[in-house]
Parts: C-alpha cells; structure tokens; sequence
C-alpha cells in the first residue's frame, strides 16, 4: 500500500530536550515536505526536498533541521525544542514527473506538546 | 502569502451540489491548479487538479476560467462526510515552496 508514515504520532517532550520526527515514503518519490498547522493559521510549509541532500526553507523553518540522506526518509529534527512549536505536525510526499502530476500523499500527523 | 483566495467557511444543503470558489490572480502558465481537503486533523487528502481544461474524477469537478484567474470545485451531491477544510493551491512542481493559506471551512447541513 503506498503510504506516508510518520512516527511518533504523539509526542510530549521538555523544553529544550532535541527530538526527531520520523517520515518515510514507499512511493520513491522525489518531492518530500514537512507542514505545522496550527489553530486559525492553516497548513505552513517548514522545509522541502527536491531529492536527496537537496533541501530548502518553507515558510517558518526557524528552530527545525531536515536531512535527506536517502530518497524514503525525511526526517524532522527540533534541536531545542520550544512552547512555540507545539503543533500538529505533518509530513507529505509527492513525484517530481512531467504532466504535472504532483499531487502531495500525506502522514497521518504528528501532535507535538512542548511544556 | 497564499498565491489563492478563498472564503473562510461556506454551508452547503445535503445532497445539493457544493461550489467552492478559488481566486488566483496571480497564477503563471506553468502552474496547476490543486485541491486539497481535510477532515478534522486528519492528513489533506487530494482531490483533483488542472491546468486549463476542466476535470471530473470520481470525488469532485474543477472548472477553470479561460483567464485561469479562478477556478471552482463543485462536489455534485454532498453528504455529510464532505464537511472539512479544503484547501486550494497553485503549484508548478519544481523548486518552488507551497503555500496552502487557510483554506474553506465547508459546513453540509442535514
């Protein structure tokens, strides 16, 4: 079954305690994206990747990293984690194809608190 | 910003047809036209796209102005379950950022 996955899908940590966000696609998609949404802003996009080891800023990457060391995985990574990023986080993949078929797949959500 | 408009919520009769309108003013001719829509905090789910020329799939209809300034998704007969957030895109598919903005809230009433 293609899919996303997003792993932990419930997450609550400290303030300043680094955790990873894992995502991982079976689609060998080029495209990966991760997104925060929170309550009245709608779905802001923190960073993409082209393909592996190519990565660039959304929209609010500020205190986030990204790696895309192998085409499947995306992983999110908050060094320092603070109040200000607990959110709903998720992660979405699509092809990079002629025809414009891009349509993005998402994950299921990550729901981050950061006390 | 958004490079759509859309209104904030809208309501829609069960079982009538629900005609959700996108501005995109500023839309270049390489770009598609995408919907999304999400129930609750599920993950967005797709649901069609075009360029210029109309298209029907098994969800929804996206018709698209001949200036392809605007575009509106019609779900023929909606049910209950169509209440959600849907969100309308412009994307070219290369190295650009997407930007959803806030979308529909689209409201079926019984």
């Amino acid at each position: 079954e293609a899919q996303v996955t997003q792993n932990p899908r419930y997450l609550i940590t400290v303030t300043g305690k680094k955790l990873t966000v894992t995502c991982s696609q079976n689609m060998n998609h080029e495209y990966m994206s991760w997104y925060r949404q929170d309550p009245g802003l709608g779905l802001r996009q923190i960073y993409y990747s082209m393909n592996v080891e190519v990565t660039d800023k959304g929209d609010v990457p500020e205190g986030y990293k990204v790696s895309r060391k192998e085409k499947r995985n995306f992983p999110l990574i908050l060094e320092s984690p603070s109040p200000n990023q607990t959110s709903l986080y998720f992660c979405a993949s699509s092809p990079l194809l002629g025809g414009g078929t891009y349509e993005q797949y998402f994950g299921p959500g990550t729901r981050l608190t950061v006390t | 910003d958004a490079k759509t408009t859309q209104p904030p919520s809208m309501d829609c009769a069960e079982g009538r047809a629900a005609n959700l309108p996108c501005n995109h003013s500023t839309i270049s001719g390489n770009e598609y036209v995408y919907w999304y829509r999400q129930i609750h905090s599920q993950g967005p789910q797709y649901i069609i796209h075009g360029l210029k020329n109309n298209e029907t799939n098994e969800m929804a209809s996206l018709i698209i102005t001949e200036d392809r300034k605007s575009s509106t998704l019609i779900l023929p007969h909606a049910t209950l379950r169509d209440t959600a957030v849907y969100y309308c895109i412009v994307r070219e598919g290369r190295d650009d950022k997407i930007i959803f903005g806030k979308g529909t809230r689209l409201h079926i009433l019984p």
